[in-house]
């Protein structure tokens, strides 16, 4: 079976400040994506950033940055210089195979980031 | 490009009464995904569809759940004498099934409240 686990439930960071959010997953399959998704106040699910199985090169996307390591099972979300907009929740994901079948949650992390 | 549709946005009812759920999908996407999200967890899996096929249903959908795409477009989710225990936020989110390109995007949501 397929587990996503994010330990940090709440994180509080003042504005500017870099966050890291932590994503462990548990999966038998060797291929499968990884994603990030934001949900605001508002309720909507936002996809921010996803990685393959195969890649485990790290990127920078603007402020977001990701850590994926298939040694440990783990893949890490950076926001830099966070801002007061950044305060969501949220989710790592997993999807097996080729990315297109349903995706297991984690129970997500919310950020609140303090002006 | 509108997006992920879900209509009600709301709803409320009494336990025992029927309820049905619309989800309008991202035109030219074949999945669609149906998920239920309850307060302070991840979205949880229901069952999802490649154009009008329902290819997998979770544990989660008991026998008073039942969904369809009827002409590969929309989508529609019953429950069928409602229980507390159904109130939750009910997640659309569609996805086109290719090599490079399988996000899934999420609508707004219907949220359920059973009295």
């Amino acid at each position: 079976a397929q587990k996503v686990t994010q330990v940090q439930t709440e994180i509080s960071v003042v504005e500017k400040e870099d966050v890291t959010l932590d994503c462990v997953y548990e999966t038998r399959d060797t291929t499968y994506y990884l994603f990030w998704y934001k949900q605001p106040p508002s309720g909507e699910l936002v996809f921010l950033i996803r990685r393959n199985s195969f890649d485990e090169q790290n990127e920078i996307s603007g402020r977001y940055s990701w850590n994926f390591q298939k040694s440990t099972s783990s893949f890490n979300f950076t926001i830099t210089a966070s801002q007061v907009v950044d305060s969501a929740v949220y989710f790592c994901a997993l999807s097996l195979h080729s990315g297109n079948t349903p995706l297991v949650f984690g129970k997500g992390t919310r950020l609140s980031v303090i002006a | 490009d509108t997006g992920v549709s879900q209509d009600p946005r709301h709803k409320i009812t009494k336990r025992g009464q029927n309820v049905t759920f619309r989800c309008d999908p991202i035109s030219e996407h074949n999945r669609l995904y149906w998920y239920r999200q309850t307060l302070g967890q991840g979205p949880e899996f229901l069952t999802y569809f490649q154009n009008e096929a329902q290819l997998e249903k979770s544990r989660l959908l008991s026998d008073r759940f039942s969904a369809e795409r009827p002409k590969g477009s929309f989508s529609t989710l019953e429950i069928q004498r409602t229980e507390q225990g159904d109130s939750a936020m009910y997640l659309c989110a569609s996805s086109l099934v290719s090599f490079s390109y399988n996000e899934q995007f999420f609508g707004p949501g219907t949220r359920l409240t059973v009295l």
